[in-house]
């Protein structure tokens, strides 16, 4: 079946260090990928999105492109901040629900 | 403003009770999903509903069950036939499949049950 998965973490990076956050998927068909983020004790947010080959989603200073050659979608950002820190997923849609990765922790030090 | 509520946030259970998860959101939406997280799992669907009185299993649906009685609610019940239940539950909805934002999900907070 469809899946996808992520870089495991913790990743621990410096104030205004760049990030890379791997994903890669498995699907039938054309899915629409996700970054979701979770903020310590709150539920997910919809960070960025993207619904077809070679879309690059973007917010906040993050970006993900939809590569289909490679079935990726990696999660980058040149300067991370302290309150970037959080739990990141990746997720592709998969009839009429979203298959959901593993989760990436970012810790971000000052 | 328009969200989702869950709730109770914490709930402790004895082994052998079950338990009822509330969620609620005013956002219209048609669909409205249940996950659970565990540490190192990430998410897993327990139930999701595309439409009121009508809904269907996920990937992990033994020991649970939900009802959709109205379009605004989706109450989950953590049965005892649930092996191990301790975990941080999560709601979500979105808009039906076919219009826009569709799969775009909104989550509630979370609640945390924790079996004694």
């Amino acid at each position: 079946g469809d899946s996808v998965t992520q870089m495991e973490g913790p990743v621990t990076l410096s104030e205004e260090a760049c990030l890379t956050i791997n994903c890669t998927y498995t699907a039938t068909g054309y899915p629409s990928l996700f970054w979701y983020v979770q903020y310590p004790g709150e539920g997910l947010q919809l960070l960025l999105k993207a619904t077809k080959a070679d879309d690059k989603g973007s917010n906040k200073g993050f970006e993900a492109t939809y590569r289909k050659e490679t079935t990726s979608f990696h999660l980058e950002k040149g300067s991370v901040q302290v309150s970037d820190s959080a739990v990141y997923f990746c997720a592709l849609t998969q009839g009429g629900k979203l298959i959901f990765g593993q989760g990436t922790e970012l810790s971000v030090k000052p | 403003d328009g969200g989702i509520t869950q709730s109770p946030k914490y709930l402790f259970r004895k082994e052998g009770q079950n338990v009822t998860l509330s969620c609620e959101q005013n956002l219209n939406h048609d669909a409205m999903y249940w996950y659970r997280q565990d540490p190192g799992q990430g998410l897993r669907l327990i139930y999701y509903s595309q439409i009121v009185n009508d809904f269907q299993k996920g990937d992990i649906a033994e020991g649970y069950s939900v009802s959709r009685e109205k379009k605004e609610s989706f109450p989950l019940t953590v049965t005892s036939a649930q092996k191990n239940p301790t975990a941080f539950y999560l709601c979500a909805s979105s808009n039906r499949q076919g219009t826009s934002g569709a799969n775009v999900l909104t989550f509630g907070a979370g609640s945390r049950l924790t079996v004694l």
